[in-house]
């Protein structure tokens, strides 16, 4: 059965805090992605990546970094966490030969102090 | 700007009528998907229409796609209280690099 999981469902961190969020897929995925949800504004990529040690920017990676160290896992890291990065961040991932069906993880809900 | 907008934002119905939301988009596409989201999970993909397809079934999903207005329906029949769920679509295209956009949803409430 196919499995992406996040290493926390809830987050409190304060400003000014780095904060790491852990993304891993037992699929064999050669493409990972980085989504932030928000209200009316719907899935917004922050990163992706293709391969191992290999990352593209999406469309709003401001404030935002990420590792892809081995294949199966996927972090995203917010160097300096700021209030208006309170928001629910999913993680998805995508086998090469069929890129559009992703895999979504249960989502983390980050609340920023 | 959203690629995808779903439309009606929200949609209210009893168990036994049918669902339909709409999404329609700016460019042109690959493909176009549609996800479901039970409220504070990760999304699950449900169905994906290729742009040269006009409609896809599975199961009591019923997905059309028109190209030339650029828009697509999700059609759930004999709704049930367990569809309750937003559902969003998500246009792919590869112009300029594999991308897949998606929109803002559909919240769904099915009434028992």
């Amino acid at each position: 059965d196919v499995k992406v999981t996040q290493s926390s469902r809830y987050l409190v961190k304060r400003t000014g805090e780095k904060v790491f969020l852990e993304c891993v897929q037992d699929m064999d995925h050669e493409n990972m992605f980085w989504y932030r949800q928000d209200p009316g504004l719907g899935l917004r990529l922050i990163y992706f990546s293709y391969d191992v040690k290999m990352k593209e920017k999406g469309d709003i990676p401001e404030g935002y970094s990420v590792s892809r160290e081995k294949k199966e896992r996927f972090s995203l890291i917010l160097e300096s966490a700021s209030t208006n990065q309170t928001s629910m961040y999913l993680c998805a991932s995508s086998q090469t030969f069929n890129p559009e069906t992703q895999y979504f993880g249960p989502g983390t809900r980050l609340l920023v102090l | 700007s959203q690629q995808g907008e779903e439309d009606p934002q929200a949609l209210s119905i009893q168990e036994g009528e049918n669902a339909t939301m709409n999404c329609s988009y700016k460019t042109s596409i690959n493909n176009l998907q549609w996800y479901r989201q039970n409220s504070g999970r990760g999304l699950v993909h449900l169905i994906l229409i290729r742009s040269n397809e006009r409609e896809k079934h599975s199961g009591r999903l019923r997905v059309t796609l028109d190209t030339s207005k650029k828009s697509s329906s999700l059609l759930i029949t004999a709704s049930r209280a367990a569809d309750t769920a937003s559902y969003f679509c998500a246009t792919a295209s590869n112009t300029g690099g594999f991308k897949t956009i998606f929109g803002a949803g559909t919240r769904l409430f099915v009434k028992a």
